[in-house]
Formats: C-alpha cells, structure tokens, sequence
C-alpha cells in the first residue's frame, strides 16, 4: 500500500527545456516533503524539500511545488541538463520517511 | 568527515543461506535507517534505530531479518536463512536529528541477490 506515487517511471527531456517530475501521496497529515535524485550505484542524495506550510520553495534551478488540496508535488528544474540525468526519488515525511518508486530523468544534450 | 558507508556492496547468495549487511553511519549521528529498494519498486522503510534502540521496526518482512545496532555505533541486518524475494538494495541512512527535513544522509547501498 504505497503512500508516496510516482506515476512517470522515466521522462526525457532536450537540454535546456525544463523538466517536471510528479508525485502524488495519499496521507494528509504528512506534513513535509522531499526530493532525492540518485545516481547509478550511489545512494539517494537530499536535493530539495517543502513544509506543508508553503506552496512552493526555489534553489536555483530547482523549484518544489506542493498542491495539498490534490495531494500533489512537483519538482520543475529548469534549464535541464545533461548532470542532470538520474532518478528521482519523491517522499513525504511523517513519523519516518515514506518514498516513491522514483523517476528516471535522461537529459539529452 | 566520512558519510554513511556500507558493507558489503553486493553479495550474492543461494537461497537458505546467510547473510550480514553492515552499516557505519555518519558519527554522531543518532538516528540510523534501514531501506530496501527491489528493482523498480520504492524505497521501502525496514526500521529505525535512535542509538542503540529499535525506534520503529514496523517495515521489518518478517523474522528471517534481524538488525542490531551494539553499541549506538555501526548497525548490522542479518537475513537468514535468504529467500529469493529478499533481493534487492538495502541502504542505510543516517541523521543527526529525526525527522528534520533534508537531513537524512544515506549510504551507497548494499545489493543482495538471492539465487
């Protein structure tokens, strides 16, 4: 019974375009959520989050967007590149960290 | 200062034997996790340790698993006897403080393949 969704398994995108990976989840009382992205043979590495309080939080390329009425996140980066190219994990936190099954991004120069 | 690090990086084992992963988490840090990831499917919550105590062990599979954690220093999880659907990544993460959002650093994964 997964409480963190991601639908998209992969997603390619031209270099420069932006990207954005969906999440879903199920449990309205987590109450913060993160981005992992992960490379071959290394484990996930934190990237970016967002409390339940806000709708939106920024770092440089990478934007989080929370939607708590549709229970939906979404990580816009924006211009892609080609390091870019890994999995991205999404996960909402409450007594511990749920995660979602993740989403390869390729970048494509 | 060094991060999570895991032992070993692949084992591969027949189906009724043993195996031990071992976790070294960042020093200092309290707060020590066991995920496990079958190939395409989440990262999956095993449990919890806050230093030398089980915190949560409620994503544990079953009793063939057992972590330990001596000490509040390194962690192990043994498996045994290993079925086939134990096969997967097991990573351990570690964090100074639980549930502070970004901080949960993990290790590069322990790949297990039951045959």
């Amino acid at each position: 019974d997964q409480q963190v969704k991601q639908n998209s398994p992969s997603l390619s995108v031209q270099e420069g375009r932006i990207s954005i990976l969906n999440c879903d989840y199920t449990n309205s009382m987590f109450d913060y959520f993160l981005w992992y992205k992960k490379y071959p043979a290394e484990g996930p590495t934190f990237l970016i989050s967002i409390s339940s309080i806000k709708d939106k939080n920024e770092d440089g390329r990478f934007t989080v967007f929370l939607n708590k009425s549709a229970k939906h996140l979404s990580l816009h980066i924006v211009p892609s590149q080609p390091g870019d190219s890994a999995v991205y994990f999404c996960a909402a936190s409450g007594n511990q960290f749920y995660f979602g099954t993740g989403t390869s991004l390729t970048v494509i120069p | 200062e060094a991060g999570v690090t895991q032992f070993p990086s692949h084992s591969v084992i027949e189906k009724g034997q043993t195996v031990t992963l071992r976790c070294d988490p960042i020093s200092g840090h309290d707060n020590l996790y066991w995920y496990r990831r079958v190939m395409g499917k989440e990262i999956k919550f095993l449990l919890h340790f806050v230093k030398e105590s089980k915190q949560d062990e409620s994503g544990m599979p079953n009793n063939r698993f057992l972590a330990e954690r001596t000490g509040g220093t390194y962690s192990t999880l043994k498996v045994q006897p290993a079925e086939l659907e134990d096969s997967g990544v097991y990573f351990c993460a570690s964090s100074q403080a639980p549930g502070v959002p970004g901080e949960l650093f993990f290790g590069e994964g322990s790949r297990l393949t039951v045959l």
